[in-house]
């Protein structure tokens, strides 16, 4: 059974609209989370993260909420820029956890329209 | 820094053959993991390691094995190959900050085929 999910496989925005990824974890015990964003024949590069101390982090263009209770994380990315367009991976972990083993979900393809 | 390099980028093998995958980097991090990328499946953490000479299991051991003898290099070994091992391997080294979280960095991948 996943503990962490991305029910949504893909994704189409306009450009200059908000993208809104989200996902969805089981383990209470995941404390830290994880965007990461992947480009074909790349290796993942780390985007954004928070901790559970947390409900909102921001980094430019990039915000990404947390909502404990609904055990939901969703990814914010305004405005989107067809550069944007990659799987992104949600991740999952517990802090504090030496080596912290990361839990991925499936991904979304998200797809910026000029 | 070359950061995480991983070698090689394609490779086919037979069922029954065996192989290294390379991992290296230059960042003198501890920490080093293996995943591999199946579709709709995300990235499963293959082994895992946290210094040299230590090394442990992840999520999807089977088949594989590693070794750390040096902080640099984390090689994973498919001793048998089989076509459900055909599937992305990315390598992955990390450090920790000082808030105790870890930002992780990931290699370009291998895609490997077994026939």
């Amino acid at each position: 059974d996943q503990q962490v999910k991305q029910n949504s496989p893909s994704l189409s925005v306009q450009e200059g609209r908000i993208s809104i990824l989200n996902c969805d974890y089981t383990n209470s015990m995941f404390d830290y989370f994880l965007w990461y964003k992947k480009y074909p024949a790349e290796g993942p590069t780390f985007l954004i993260s928070i901790s559970s101390i947390k409900d909102k982090n921001e980094d430019g263009r990039f915000t990404v909420f947390l909502n404990k209770s609904a055990k939901h994380l969703s990814l914010h990315i305004v405005p989107s820029q067809p550069g944007d367009s990659a799987v992104y991976f949600c991740a999952a972990s517990e802090l504090y956890n030496y080596g912290q083993n990361f839990v991925f979900g499936p991904g979304t393809r998200l797809s910026v329209l000029p | 820094n070359a950061g995480v390099t991983q070698t090689p980028k394609f490779q086919v093998l037979k069922t029954g053959q065996s192989m290294t995958l390379q991992c290296a980097q230059d960042m003198n991090h501890e920490y080093m993991s293996w995943y591999r990328q199946d579709p709709g499946m995300g990235l499963r953490l293959i082994h895992y390691s946290v210094g040299a000479g230590i090394t442990d299991q992840g999520e999807v051991p089977n088949g594989y094995n590693v070794s750390r003898s040096t902080t640099e290099d984390f090689p994973l070994r498919l001793l048998s190959a089989a076509p459900s091992q055909t599937s992305v391997y990315f390598c992955a080294s990390s450090f920790r900050n000082s808030d105790l979280t870890d930002t992780q960095y990931f290699g370009p991948g291998t895609r490997l085929t077994v026939l």
